[in-house]
């Protein structure tokens, strides 16, 4: 049974940093294309970005590129996100997932981000 | 990038009704790479439909895809209570990945 759980939310100040963690059961994430996609208080779902299944190729939304990195520990089945020059409007539930290719087949349930002087 | 464009934002319908969901592309979607999500309240999206037409593991055959291009449908037939969610469309693609905005469909 596949499951992805995230961790390391929180409430932060605008300019720090976060990092993200999901970490994966059930399946080996260095097989398949992961992602992170957020979605805003209220909002629609937004892709955040993606990591290749061979962790080489890394891609992102223009909003979080430059600020934000996609990566993972094949050790320990787990994909992170590092965010840095954190804004209020990155305030969201950040969902990791994952599948082959770059179908999101699989989802964790979510952590809240909260940026807020 | 391809903005996806979802129409109804709301679809109000009774118990055994069909429900028919539009998304329609800005450019072509490659190789059919797209996907539609049922999402409830609290919850993490849910895969329904990948590769425009092809129903996810566990997915009621009530649930269908079709569509190619820049056109795409979700239809879902016989609706039930537990079918009130809002829906995502997605292409998977093109970098960016993008999402439509999303439908809701209310049970009345």
């Amino acid at each position: 049974q596949v499951q992805l759980v995230e961790s390391g939310g929180g409430v932060v100040q605008p300019g720090t940093s976060l990092r993200l963690s999901c970490a994966a059961s059930g399946f080996t994430l260095s097989s398949y294309g992961m992602h992170w996609v957020r979605q805003a208080p209220g909002k629609g779902l937004e892709w955040v970005a993606l990591l290749r299944y061979d962790g080489e190729n890394k891609y992102y939304a223009d909003s979080v590129r430059g600020r934000f990195t996609i990566s993972r520990d094949n050790s320990k089945n787990t994909l992170y996100l590092q965010m840095n020059s954190l804004r209020v409007d990155d305030t969201a539930v950040y969902y990791c997932a994952g599948g082959s290719g770059w179908l999101s087949r699989y989802w964790g349930q979510g952590i809240l981000v909260t940026v807020s002087s | 990038e391809r903005v996806l464009t979802q129409s109804p934002g709301t679809l109000s319908l009774s118990p055994g009704e069909r429900a028919t969901l539009s998304c329609r592309a800005s450019q072509t979607i490659g190789n059919n790479y797209f996907a539609w999500f049922q999402q409830k309240p609290g919850q993490a999206p849910r895969l329904l439909i990948y590769d425009a037409s092809s129903r996810a593991t566990g997915i009621p055959d009530r649930f269908s895809g079709s569509g190619s291009g820049t056109d795409f449908t979700l239809t879902i037939n016989r609706l039930e209570p537990e079918d009130s969610a809002v829906y995502y469309c997605q292409q998977y693609a093109h970098s960016p990945l993008t999402f439509g905005g999303g439908t809701k469909v209310e049970i009345k």
